[in-house]
């Protein structure tokens, strides 16, 4: 059974970069045919795609936030990972990672449990 | 703002029916697009409830159900019991948006 397991700071300054990684158990992402994603959710508010990567290594991102975004795979920790680049009080949020099925438009399954990231000086 | 609507919450008592409504439009739901419905219980992550459309997530109790039609979706969930109040989210994909997946806004259940 898949696992996935969020990391990283969870404090970020202002105009700094956000890093987090995904560790994924209990399958191997580069042989999976599966996309990889990123959710986030703003405190007390709803769910917000922010992108996947396919097991290929194609991304695909949400347009609001494709200027700063980059993710990536680590085939050889079997990790995927986000970088969000000049982050401001916007950017609090709880992200979490996801398995994003084979196609555009499946579901996603599982989620990480989430993790905090807040954004201030 | 969301792609996709849903009401902000609905309640009802244990043992009765109620629907969660998402509402979209033709570059999502509406072009063909499945809609897929997480659960959220308070301080969780969210998990899958229905996927396309109408399959319920393996555990998921039969109470629960999914339909879609034309630009719209909803989940019905039948003899509500205390636990299930939770945030109800559907999502979808929208080909007017670069390839975007898309959230519905959310909607709170309560259990009265």
């Amino acid at each position: 059974q898949v696992h996935l397991q969020e990391s990283g700071p969870g404090l970020v300054k202002p105009s700094q970069t956000l890093s987090l990684t995904c560790s994924v158990t209990g399958g191997s992402i580069s042989r999976s045919g599966f996309y990889w994603s990123w959710i986030r959710q703003h405190p007390g508010r709803g769910l917000e795609w922010i992108g996947h990567i396919f097991y290929n290594g194609s991304t695909y991102y949400n347009p609001s936030l494709k200027s700063r975004l980059t993710i990536s795979l680590d085939t050889s920790k079997n990790q995927f990972s986000l970088r969000l680049n000049s982050v401001t009080a916007a950017d609090t949020a709880v992200y979490y990672c996801a398995r994003g099925g084979w196609t555009q438009d499946n579901w996603f399954d599982p989620w990480g449990q989430g993790t905090l990231v807040a954004v201030s000086s | 703002h969301s792609v996709l609507t849903q009401p902000p919450s609905v309640s009802g008592a244990p043992g009765q029916r109620v629907t969660i409504s998402c509402t979209g439009s033709s570059s999502n739901i509406g072009a063909g697009y499945d809609v897929h419905w997480y659960q959220q219980l308070p301080g969780a992550a969210p998990t899958l409830l229905i996927y396309s459309n109408t399959h319920r997530s393996p555990g998921v109790p039969a109470r629960f159900s999914g339909s879609q039609s034309g630009t719209s979706a909803s989940l019905a969930i039948t003899e509500l019991e205390a636990g299930d109040e939770a945030d109800y989210y559907c999502q979808s994909y929208d080909n007017s948006l670069s390839g975007s997946r898309v959230f519905g806004g959310g909607t709170k259940l309560t259990v009265l």
